[in-house]
């Protein structure tokens, strides 16, 4: 069966260092990975998303994602965090039958 | 103006009452989808359409209804609402298979 797994149900960070958001999937043919952002009381906005090419992939507000077919990988990271990047992220596959799938999500916390 | 609007943004109600939850888009996409949000499980799928005369159940669609009444208007009920259907819930569209899905802001249901 098709599923997405985010084994961090949360992080913390201080602000200024480097971020790194595990995300594992299980598909069985090349998949299209998304990574989205909810803030506390809003919706969900893209950060970044690989379909095919260079497996590094540059987003929104400084981060990046790789694609590892060989670890069933997506790594979200970002160089140095800052204290507005605090929020739940969500790694989602597709498209399984035109649908995503959602991992639980991981929620990051900055400390000052 | 947001894209994906959802209305209401917050409802409680009592159990047994029906409720419909409402979204509207003006991206001019022709998907649209209903997701529920529980902490700890992400977004599950509970009905989506590809087009006005298509509709198609989710993940988790039991307890649910939903309209498209027209391209850009997808409405979602519960017939009788139930506490465990407490949860924060997305309308989300997209313009195919390999292009990202854009997110209302969510309604937050509470059933009591």
């Amino acid at each position: 069966a098709q599923s997405v797994t985010q084994p961090d149900i949360h992080i913390t960070v201080s602000e200024g260092a480097s971020l790194e958001l595990r995300c594992n999937y299980s598909y069985g043919a090349t998949p299209y990975l998304f990574w989205y952002v909810q803030s506390p009381g809003q919706g969900l906005q893209l950060l970044l998303k690989y379909f095919s090419g260079d497996t590094l992939v540059q987003g929104i507000k400084g981060f990046e994602a790789e694609f590892k077919r060989s670890q069933s990988s997506f790594n979200l990271r970002k160089p140095s965090v800052h204290w507005s990047d605090a929020a739940e992220y969500f790694c989602a596959v597709g498209p399984y039958g035109n649908k995503l799938v959602f991992g639980a999500g991981t929620i990051l916390r900055v400390k000052s | 103006d947001a894209d994906v609007t959802q209305t209401p943004r917050n409802r409680i109600t009592k159990t047994g009452k029906r409720i419909m939850l409402e979204c509207s888009q003006t991206k001019g996409h022709d998907r649209m989808y209903w997701y529920r949000q529980d902490p700890g499980l992400g977004l599950r799928l509970i009905y989506y359409s590809f087009d006005v005369k298509d509709i198609n159940k989710g993940e988790i669609s039991d307890g649910y209804s939903v309209s498209r009444q027209a391209q850009a208007k997808f409405s979602l009920s519960l017939e009788s609402a139930i506490p465990n259907q407490t949860a924060l819930y997305f309308c989300a569209t997209s313009n195919g298979l390999n292009t990202e899905a854009f997110f209302g802001q969510g309604t937050r249901l509470t059933v009591v």
